[in-house]
């Protein structure tokens, strides 16, 4: 079946400016985690929907950050009033709840001018 | 603060030579660790450990957890140029938080 999507699968916009990343988990997945990704670092959590449970906030670096799971499926990241350091790769993954393999979706990659 | 820590950040072999690469991790409410192969933006995974001592084996990578000294090992074994990647490491948490090591670039020279 099909895996992880992501898009747009690059993002280029203007500092101050609002961005919405969206991931598509694979079918049948309850489990969905956003990462961040910076040049040469390693996978920072940002944020962890398990089902219709209340997400895990608990990575998201500033209040600008906020993700949303309609229906138990499709997630939003949005990122509002972008800065340079929020320049990264943004990669989405899903997995059976219970199970502890992620599945990773290819990615956005957002550069702020 | 939980920390993963990889080790060493970046190493250059030749082919048919074998590599170990290390994680350890301080992370409260640890309930397993995870190794991952990232060659372009993607992650792909390569073994889940939850038990000390049980070695996992697939082709020429195999992986052994220590939950005593708090570390892990990633063993490949006659090395091909198509193994270098990134190598990450992950602790998850019993919340199933995920907490990622910097990882380990391997650049494997014909």
């Amino acid at each position: 079946g099909a895996g992880v999507s992501q898009s747009p699968s690059n993002k280029v916009t203007e500092k101050g400016k609002d961005v919405e990343l969206r991931c598509d988990p694979i079918s049948g997945h309850t489990a969905l985690y956003w990462y961040r990704q910076s040049l040469g670092q390693g996978l920072e959590f940002l944020i962890y929907f398990q089902g219709n449970s209340a997400p895990d906030k608990s990575g998201l670096p500033s209040d600008r950050f906020s993700a949303e799971r309609t229906g138990g499926s499709v997630s939003t990241l949005t990122i509002q009033r972008t800065q340079q350091e929020d320049s990264a790769v943004y990669l989405c993954a899903s997995s059976e709840w219970g199970y502890n393999e992620q599945f990773f979706g290819p990615g956005t990659r957002l550069t702020v001018l | 603060e939980d920390k993963v820590v990889q080790s060493p950040l970046s190493l250059v072999v030749h082919e048919g030579d074998t590599v170990t690469l290390n994680c350890s991790y301080e992370v409260t409410n640890f309930r397993s660790l995870l190794w991952y192969k990232q060659e372009k933006k993607a992650p792909t995974f390569l073994f889940m450990l939850t038990s000390s001592g049980i070695e996992k084996k697939s082709g020429r990578l195999s992986s052994i957890l220590d939950k005593k000294e708090l570390f892990s090992i990633l063993n490949i074994t006659a090395t091909q140029t198509g193994d270098s990647a990134v190598y990450l490491c992950a602790a998850k948490k019993d919340n199933n938080d995920m907490r990622f090591g910097a990882g380990t670039r391997l650049t494997v020279k014909p």
